[in-house]
C-alpha cells in the first residue's frame, strides 16, 4: 500500500479564488481525518469521517471550508473563498476503527494564499 | 472531550544526552497514547505508542512511560543524536466510542552536535 496520498503537495493561490485538496486514504481504513498545521495553533483536527459519513466537524473555522468523502478512497477539502490566513499545511490521515492503532498521515499539502 | 497538554514547547540539548517530552490528559477514558516524530518539511509518523495495560515501553533509545492514576505520560530518549531534531507530538485516544487522537502541541526537539 502506497500510504495516505494527498495532492497537490504544494498549491499557491490569489485570495478569493477556490481550493481544492484531495485525499486518497489506506484501502480498508474507515475512518479519515483532515488536519491543519500551523506554527501558532500546531496539530488542529478539522474534521473527521467514519464509513464516508461526516462525524464532527466542529474544527472546521468557518463556512469558507466544506469537505466531502463521496466514496471509501476519495476526499476533499475546499476552501472557497480562500484567505492569506488559510496558509498552512494541511494533512489528510487515516486509521482503522479497531481500538488502539494510529493514525497514518499523508505527505501533507502546503497552502500559500497570496 | 479530551485535552492534551505537552511541555515543553522547545527542547535544546547535546548529542549524547538525554531528552523528557512529558504531555498530560484530561479524559479517564484514553488508553491509547501515541508519540508521532515530525521531521522538518515531512509527514507525523508513529515512533512508539503505549497502551494503558503497561506502564512502561522501550524499543531501543526511545521509551514511554504512562502514569494512569496522574494522567499523564512522557517519552525519553537517550544518547540523542542530530538525526533525532524534530517535533514531537504525543497524542491520546479514547475508546469510548471514537477513535479520535487529540495531539499535544508539539515541542521542537534540538539536538547540538
Amino acid at each position: 500500500d502506497a500510504g495516505v496520498i494527498q495532492s497537490p503537495r504544494h498549491e499557491v493561490t490569489e485570495m478569493g479564488q477556490e481550493v481544492t485538496l484531495r485525499c486518497k486514504p489506506i484501502s480498508g481504513h474507515d475512518y479519515l481525518f483532515w488536519y491543519r498545521q500551523t506554527m501558532m495553533r500546531g496539530l488542529e483536527l478539522l474534521i473527521y469521517f467514519n464509513n464516508n459519513v461526516p462525524i464532527d466537524d466542529s474544527g472546521m473555522p468557518e463556512d469558507r471550508f466544506s469537505a466531502k468523502m463521496p466514496n471509501a478512497s476519495f476526499s476533499t477539502l475546499k476552501i472557497q473563498p480562500s484567505e492569506p490566513r488559510d496558509s498552512a499545511v494541511y494533512f489528510c490521515a487515516s486509521s482503522s476503527g479497531v481500538i488502539n492503532t494510529e493514525a497514518f498521515f499523508g505527505q501533507g499539502t502546503r497552502l500559500t494564499v497570496v | 472531550g479530551e485535552n492534551v497538554e505537552q511541555h515543553p514547547s522547545t527542547l535544546s540539548v547535546q548529542e549524547g544526552d538525554s531528552a523528557v517530552i512529558k504531555c498530560t490528559y484530561s479524559d479517564s477514558a484514553s488508553n491509547y497514547f501515541p508519540w508521532y516524530k515530525q521531521e522538518l518539511g515531512k509527514r507525523p509518523q508513529l515512533i512508539i505508542d503505549i497502551r494503558s495495560n503497561v506502564g512502561e515501553k522501550k524499543d531501543q533509545r526511545i521509551a514511554v512511560t504512562l502514569n494512569k492514576t496522574a494522567k499523564h505520560f512522557s517519552l525519553h530518549i537517550t544518547e540523542t543524536q542530530p538525526e533525532d531534531s524534530a517535533v514531537y507530538f504525543c497524542a491520546a485516544k479514547e475508546s469510548g466510542g471514537s477513535y479520535i487522537p487529540t495531539f499535544g502541541r508539539g515541542t521542537s526537539l534540538i539536538v547540538h552536535p
